[in-house]
């Protein structure tokens, strides 16, 4: 399997456009999650989904963030408007309940907003 | 609400000594987890401890698990270069799947 899959890896984009992050799962895990991490916040949980419903996302910021996972094989993250304090890396991390929730993280998308 | 600490936050160590990452939590946990990320990557899961007691054993890092001190510890034995990284702990609450990740804990491997 090619692990986590998240697309871009790095944006860069100028404060008030629209961002939208992607994420593919390792096939069969049935959890998907959003972190964010930065130096001053460290990793924090945005949101999490089971089996395509999203489950907690007391972590989303604010409004002008929202996820989605339309099927079990991919997920957007979007920031709408994108602000400068959204600069972060973003992770995408996917597991299944079968095996103990093990989390296994994407590469990031290192996110830039000038 | 989970609160997860590791420290130290910095840790320089020359190769060949031993040395302790502590990672203690707040209120009970289901699981501990902990994570490896080297600079500008991603994060790799090391190890899943699940009960009190637990111990598991990678190479030169061995984590173990006391959930009546609610604490976990990760142990460097004779340090290499290769291990230069930061360590995360993380925890989750019962009834959920929300990890807590400790601050995490930048150890650099001195020759």
């Amino acid at each position: 399997d090619a692990g986590v899959i998240q697309s871009p890896r790095h944006e860069v984009t100028e404060m008030g456009q629209e961002v939208t992050l992607r994420c593919k799962p390792i096939s069969g895990h049935d959890y998907l999650f959003w972190y964010r991490q930065t130096m001053m916040r460290g990793l924090e949980l945005l949101i999490y989904f089971n089996n395509n419903v999203p489950i907690d996302d007391s972590g989303m910021p604010e409004d002008r963030f929202s996820a989605k996972m339309p099927n079990a094989s991919f997920s957007t993250l979007k920031i709408q408007p994108s602000e400068p304090r959204d600069s972060a890396v973003y992770f995408c991390a996917s597991s299944f309940s079968g095996t103990l929730n093990e989390q296994y993280f994407g590469p990031g998308t290192r996110l830039t907003v000038t | 609400e989970l609160k997860v600490e590791q420290n130290p936050l910095f840790l320089s160590m020359q190769e060949g000594k031993n040395y302790t990452i502590y990672c203690n939590y707040s209120t009970t946990s289901d699981r501990l987890y902990w994570y490896r990320q080297d600079p500008g990557k991603s994060l790799e899961s090391l190890f899943v401890l699940l009960s009190n007691g637990a111990v598991k054993q990678e190479g030169r890092l061995m984590a173990s698990l006391d959930t009546k001190a609610r604490l976990s510890t990760l142990h460097i034995t004779a340090a290499v270069h290769d291990l230069s990284a930061t360590y995360f702990c993380a925890g989750i609450s019962p009834g959920n799947e929300k990890l807590t990740f400790g601050t995490g804990t930048r150890l650099t491997i001195i020759p």
